[in-house]
């Protein structure tokens, strides 16, 4: 059973930030929350990491509320390549994957 | 980065015959490879993890003898579907864990056809 909740579907205007939310009440203590968006016919592309503090790295930044029950990834001036599933996933060991969210941003 | 490679990228197949898929790690080594089934518009189906050296696990409902997987080193792990059918057509991806960065890396998926 996936371990995530996150909103089927989102929009953004190119150029501002997308925030994309992700509830993870369940998440145990040595599990990370990991970030990937997947384009269409292709194999998931890593975003981001982080197991507790705040992440930024040059894709996005991963804000993870501090009883780590939810996150939210930024990108913070989305494109038109942007437009993809995003899914957020928390493991340990492995890696089981949600519905995710389809982000579509809007020239 | 870490890198996954992934062979074939498309495949058609004929009823009854094996198709074989190979998920390599190029530049790092990986104890653990995972593979993954997807239908169109659908998220990613974990089907089993394989680990080098020993057997696969699969997940409830994946037919281990249907689904073939062999972890020989710790860079190549191959999916072997045997005796296909037209629904096991599907995108089939497969995923090394890179312990030392703490990530997972994907390859870039099969397209396997089965006429």
């Amino acid at each position: 059973d996936a371990k995530t909740t996150q909103p089927p579907s989102m929009d953004c205007a190119e150029g501002r930030a997308a925030n994309l939310p992700c509830n993870h009440s369940t998440i145990s203590g040595n599990e990370y929350v990991y970030w990937y968006r997947q384009i269409h016919s292709q194999g998931p592309q890593y975003i981001i990491h982080g197991l507790k503090n705040n992440e930024t790295n040059e894709m996005a930044s991963l804000i993870i509320t501090e009883d780590r029950k939810s996150s939210t990834l930024i990108l913070p001036h989305a494109t038109l390549r942007d437009t993809a599933v995003y899914y957020c996933i928390v493991a340990y060991q492995k890696v089981t994957f949600g519905t995710g969210t389809k982000l579509q941003v809007i020239p | 980065g870490a890198v996954v490679s992934q062979h074939p990228s498309r495949v058609i197949c004929k009823s009854g015959t094996s198709v074989k898929i190979e998920c390599r790690s190029l530049d790092f080594q990986a104890t653990t490879m995972f593979w993954y089934r997807q239908f169109p518009k659908k998220s990613l189906m974990l089907m089993a993890t394989s680990n080098e050296g020993s057997k696969a696990t699969y997940e409830q409902g994946v037919e281990k003898d249907k689904f073939l997987i062999n972890h020989a080193s710790l860079t190549l792990s191959t999916l072997t579907v045997t005796s296909a059918h037209p629904e096991d057509s599907s995108f089939y991806i497969c995923s090394a864990r890179d312990q030392a960065a703490y990530g997972y890396t994907f390859g870039s998926g099969t397209r396997l056809t089965v006429v």
